[in-house]
């Protein structure tokens, strides 16, 4: 089946920096990623629609300034939690839509976890 | 807007015992119903979906029936095993809202031997 990679699955940062996260859809086209957080115990919180080409919609409540969000190409979206402080330590997960498939389909990666210090 | 209600965890079954996660929802339009199931540490993964009225999804001996009538897709399996224990996610996906996915809290399931 398709398989969507993100990458780094772990990454520990210091308060203030900057922390790219890249989602990449292996075998199939995706002209829409999603992005999700979820916080321990608790379900997945919509942050963001990307569309390949254009401008990401933000879900209401979510910085568009702080969290970048890059669709530069059909198998690539890239998260940029931009001076990260601890509370935005969590677990980000994106899904990909196939663009190529008769029946709707999202596939989601594996997620990263990202510790804000 | 969209909503989807699953039964509060954690639950807690014996090997070999019946399992029902209950979930309902709220949707405009005619959305498509998913389980997902996520293991510790790990993304979701999609157990099964049923994307229109009366259609039965089913995978790996679990199963869920798109119940219009009461807005229903309660998971059911006939006898779970340890490696069953993880998170199960009810969702549904909206046909009018932009394709997004509407999650449920999640229920935790621990199978003991």
């Amino acid at each position: 089946g398709a398989v969507v990679s993100q990458h780094p699955s772990r990454v520990i940062c210091k308060s203030g920096t900057s922390v790219k996260i890249e989602c990449r859809s292996l075998d199939f086209q995706a002209t829409t990623m999603f992005w999700y957080r979820q916080f321990p115990k608790q379900s997945l919180m919509l942050m963001a629609t990307s569309n390949e080409g254009s401008k990401a919609t933000y879900e209401q409540g979510v910085e568009k300034d702080k969290f970048l969000i890059n669709h530069a190409s059909l198998t690539l979206s890239t998260l940029t939690v931009t001076s990260a402080h601890p509370e935005d330590s969590s677990f980000y997960i994106c899904s990909a839509r196939d663009a190529g498939a008769t029946e709707e389909t999202q596939y989601f990666g594996p997620g990263t976890r990202l510790l804000v210090l | 807007g969209d909503s989807v209600t699953q039964m509060e965890g954690p639950v807690t079954l014996s090997e070999e015992a019946f399992l029902t996660i209950n979930c309902t929802y709220t949707a405009t339009g005619y959305p498509s119903l998913f389980w997902y199931v996520q293991y510790p540490g790990e993304g979701l993964q999609l157990l099964l979906k049923a994307t229109k009225a009366d259609d039965k999804g089913s995978n790996k001996g679990f199963e869920a029936t798109y119940r219009k009538e009461t807005t229903s897709f309660h998971l059911e399996k006939g006898s779970v095993q340890v490696s069953d224990s993880a998170v199960y996610f009810c969702a549904l996906r909206s046909n009018t809202n932009a394709g997004k996915s509407t999650f449920g809290d999640g229920t935790t399931l621990t199978v003991k031997p």
